[in-house]
């Protein structure tokens, strides 16, 4: 399994539409996890950090499943604002300070 | 808002030139990453400061690549001499303290094109 996956997409959908984005990662003992969004040809941008089974803010949701080692994103009431790239960002195996970014999952919300 | 400066933010140049990006990060921030990341993929670290000492250049391609952050504040990552492979994006971010829980905010970017 690589270190960190993510469904490169991209995930088309129109505005309102609920969509949810999956993250698998290889280090079980990995303890905390990040979602960044990038715009196009602009650099990323926090946008959740998970620490125990979850996150909320508004209208996203980061749920994390340690038994089978993924993290999702949920993104409900879609906006056309939310398009972009969300990086997945993992804790990498055997060295707990370096942190391993997904190649991210792209999305599209349409009017 | 407090940022991190990058300059320049494009930079075209031909191969076997030597180029060099400059990055200031958040006043009082310990900790400065180099990123390169190419077009749909991940920021892939290059190097990792923690005040001027390196703490993780594993990925940085030294025998082309250099780093440094001399008084452990700003810094500037160099290739010499530069190859076509080498046309990505430059980011720099920077975190407090570099701990797993701090966010670490990102520059705009130096875009890189290598002819």
């Amino acid at each position: 399994r690589k270190e960190v996956e993510q469904d490169p997409g991209p995930f088309n959908v129109p505005e309102g539409a609920t969509v949810a984005f999956n993250c698998t990662y290889s280090n079980s003992a990995s303890q905390s996890f990040f979602w960044y969004r990038q715009d196009c040809r602009k650099e990323p941008k926090l946008l959740m950090s998970v620490y125990s089974s979850g996150n909320e803010d508004g209208r996203f949701t980061a749920q994390l499943n340690r038994a089978s080692q993924y993290i999702s994103l949920l993104i409900r009431d879609s906006k056309l604002s939310d398009s972009a790239t969300y990086l997945c960002v993992v804790p990498n195996a055997g060295n707990n300070r370096k942190l391993i970014w997904g190649l991210g999952t792209s999305l599209a919300v349409n009017p | 808002e407090a940022e991190v400066a990058q300059s320049p933010r494009y930079k075209i140049t031909e191969k076997s030139q030597a180029v060099a990006f400059w990055c200031d990060p958040i006043s009082g921030h310990a900790t400065l990453y180099w990123y390169r990341q190419i077009l749909g993929q991940g920021p892939e670290l290059l190097v990792q400061f923690q005040d001027e000492s390196v703490v993780d250049d594993s990925q940085l391609p030294k025998d082309r690549f250099s780093a440094e952050r001399l008084k452990g504040v700003d810094s500037t990552l160099k290739i010499q001499p530069a190859e076509l492979g080498d046309s990505a994006m430059y980011l720099c971010a920077s975190s407090l303290a570099g701990g797993l829980q701090d966010t670490q905010y990102f520059g705009p970017g130096t875009r890189l094109t290598v002819l």
